[in-house]
């Protein structure tokens, strides 16, 4: 099983310029999350999707679009990238929705905005 | 007052000690707590998940819970270099409305030294 999996992996993207970033997880999961994490700022919680059919905003939601495209798949779009959205994003799945079950984390996407 | 609160470290054991990280929460509701292992330039992998006071071991590492105090602290026995990361803890709360509330800490980085 290859669990979560994020692509890309690096992206450099200018400001302005859109982008989708794409995750897939194999364990039948039910719910699925995008983080970013910045130094000195932790693990933000962007938005997520408790149950296929359903996605809500977390904490830093500004500037971004999410898709439940299956129970498999849940991708992040940002429409006109800005600079302030360089960060380093994490995918994450669990069994049930977050806090009652741990979360599995995808290896990440480095996004810089120039 | 952060919800979640660890201190950034970098805490330095020598190889063969205990290391203790330490994690102190605001919200009296919480009832779930994990700690992750994140090495540099990876994503956090789950190492413990403790619901219920007291201690809870797993190989090396114990998980040690008081909800009384409000910490939530990870004991690393027998420090090996291998262990040289930074450990996140995550604290969950089920919100009176219905659904989950996840927040991690920023991290303490842990140096094991030969």
């Amino acid at each position: 099983n290859a669990g979560v999996t994020q692509t890309p992996k690096f992206q450099v993207l200018k400001t302005g310029q859109s982008m989708t970033l794409q995750c897939a997880q194999d364990m039948n999961h039910n719910s699925m999350y995008w983080y970013r994490q910045d130094p000195g700022m932790g693990l933000r919680l962007i938005y997520y999707s408790a149950s296929e059919g359903t996605t809500d905003k977390g904490e830093v939601p500004n500037g971004y679009n999410v898709s439940r495209l299956n129970k498999r798949e849940f991708s992040l779009r940002l429409e006109s990238a800005a600079p302030s959205q360089t960060s380093v994003y994490f995918c994450a799945s669990s069994l049930i929705d977050r806090g009652q079950s741990p979360l599995h984390f995808g290896n990440g996407t480095r996004l810089t905005v120039t | 007052q952060k919800e979640v609160e660890q201190n950034s470290g970098p805490l330095s054991v020598p190889e063969g000690a205990i290391a203790s990280l330490n994690c102190t929460y605001s919200d009296r509701v919480s009832q779930s707590f994990f700690w992750y292992r994140q090495y540099s330039g990876k994503s956090p992998e789950l190492i413990m998940s403790i619901y219920s006071n007291g201690d809870k071991e797993d190989g090396r590492f114990t998980a040690q819970l008081n909800k009384a105090s409000q910490y939530v602290s990870l004991l690393i026995r027998d420090s090996q270099p291998s262990d040289s990361a930074t450990y996140l803890c995550a604290v969950n709360a089920i919100l009176t409305g219905g659904g989950n509330k996840l927040t991690f800490g920023t991290g303490t980085q842990l140096k094991v030294e030969l």
